[in-house]
């Protein structure tokens, strides 16, 4: 079957420096998405990964590495405001997203 | 990147009732999707709506209780039917575009059955 695992939460300092992972077994790949999700809004896209590597832009930056099936996810700096649901979603061979169950991430001045 | 909006954006209503969720997107799309949220969980494919064709639902959603249409490449409509407060949920609809098949999503229905 396919599966992705990512921490269901997880608690920083305001200011600090937080990576959330996420691994993946699914048949085929075809890139990987981190989207953020705050409360009561619909998702929005963070970072997109199809090749192994890391993908920065701002203060987020986004790994990935096929081999092992696994993808990070790193914030930097880190505001209140960066507190949402964070979900690591896989394109497979159909080009179907498989998501997971996303990581809460608390924030704490 | 595609602007989507959906209607209406939350309703209240009765056990037994149904209710249709509005979908309209800025621009033409091939794929477009239905998803549940529960509170504090993750999103849960509910169906691909397909223009021209019947959509394809996921394991666990039948036709009878989400009826789907998609009558052309830029609007779809969700009817949540007979409703129980099981299905009280965020029923947000989404596309892919672009080659990444990257999904935007719309706003959001908020429902709530008593």
């Amino acid at each position: 079957g396919q599966n992705i695992d990512q921490p269901t939460e997880m608690t920083a300092t305001e200011g600090a420096i937080v990576q959330i992972n996420c691994t993946y077994q699914t048949s085929g790949f075809n890139g990987l998405f981190w989207y953020q999700q705050h409360a009561g809004e619909a998702p929005t896209f963070l970072s997109y990964n199809v090749l192994d590597g890391l993908e920065e832009k701002g203060r987020f930056s986004s790994f990935l590495s096929r081999s092992k099936g696994y993808s990070y996810l790193l914030l930097k700096e880190l505001q209140m405001k960066d507190s949402a649901s964070y979900l690591c979603a896989v394109t497979d061979s159909n080009y179907q997203l498989i998501w997971g169950a996303g990581t809460k991430l608390i924030i704490k001045p | 990147s595609a602007v989507i909006s959906q209607k209406p954006s939350r309703d209240i209503c009765q056990r037994g009732t149904s209710l249709t969720i509005q979908c309209q997107v800025d621009s033409q799309v091939t794929m477009m999707f239905w998803y549940r949220q529960q509170p504090g969980q993750s999103l849960t494919l509910i169906a691909t709506a397909n223009q021209g064709s019947e959509a394809t639902y996921e394991s666990g959603f039948v036709i009878d209780k989400f009826p789907i249409s998609r009558p052309n490449l830029t609007f779809s409509t969700l009817t949540v039917s007979n409703m129980s407060p099981e299905d009280s949920s965020i029923y947000l609809c989404s596309v892919a575009a672009g080659d990444r098949h990257e999904q935007f999503f719309g706003p959001g229905t908020r429902l709530t059955v008593l």
